[in-house]
């Protein structure tokens, strides 16, 4: 099983669409969680950290469930622009050191 | 302010031959993590350099090393390269623990082997 599992997609949703991304992490250390946008041929950029209140920015949302090990993302009213592949991300503390463990990552395309 | 740069961009290289990737930390970072990322996958942790130590590693064989300099900037060397080594090599720096999650990426050097 892998550490951190996504559905690898693609979503294709017209513009102005709401679309939700799941993410389920394995190891119970995890103790910090992330959502990357990575575009075609580019580096991963963080997006947004993930805390367990919940935490918005813009238009997007992450969720955080511990109890589960459920990190989710939502993006309202999508852009063409949001077209890219989204990678979820946690943190592994370790031994005394920090690890990022990376999803396959879920390709959204949105068209007009 | 320079964030992380990588080079070269692109390579090709042939079966059984060695590469030397380079890396430069954004400033103000010390500690050089570097990633393998195949084409449709999410990036997979190599190792992780702080002081010129590697401190981590993960499952990738000895044919993977590396080195960091005094000035912080890495290298990632590959030997006796396979066709599976054909991917996007991401080095991504950090400042020292407990903050080494917050990881910025340099634009990747992409190697093809054939």
């Amino acid at each position: 099983r892998k550490e951190v599992e996504q559905d690898p997609g693609p979503f294709n949703v017209p513009e102005g669409a709401t679309v939700a991304f799941n993410c389920t992490y394995s190891n119970s250390a995890s103790q910090s969680f992330f959502w990357y946008r990575q575009d075609c041929r580019k580096e991963p950029k963080l997006l947004m950290s993930v805390y367990s209140s919940g935490n918005e920015d813009g238009r997007f949302t992450a969720q955080l469930n511990r109890a589960s090990q459920y990190i989710s993302l939502l993006i309202r009213d999508s852009k063409l622009s949001d077209s890219a592949t989204y990678l979820c991300v946690v943190n592994i503390f370790s031994g005394g050191y920090n690890k990022l463990i990376f999803g396959a990552g879920t390709r959204l395309a949105v068209h007009p | 302010d320079a964030g992380v740069t990588q080079s070269p961009t692109h390579l090709i290289k042939t079966r059984g031959q060695q590469v030397t990737l380079r890396c430069s930390p954004k400033s103000g970072h010390d500690t050089v993590s570097w990633y393998q990322q195949a084409l449709g996958q999410g990036p997979q942790f190599i190792f992780q350099y702080y002081e010129e130590e590697e401190r981590q590693r993960g499952n990738f064989p000895d044919r993977f090393s590396g080195h960091q300099f005094p000035n912080y900037s890495s290298e990632l060397n590959v030997n006796a390269l396979l066709l599976g080594d054909s991917a996007l090599y991401l080095c991504a720096s950090s400042m020292d623990t407990p903050k080494t999650y917050e990881q910025y990426f340099g634009p990747g050097t992409r190697l093809t082997v054939t």
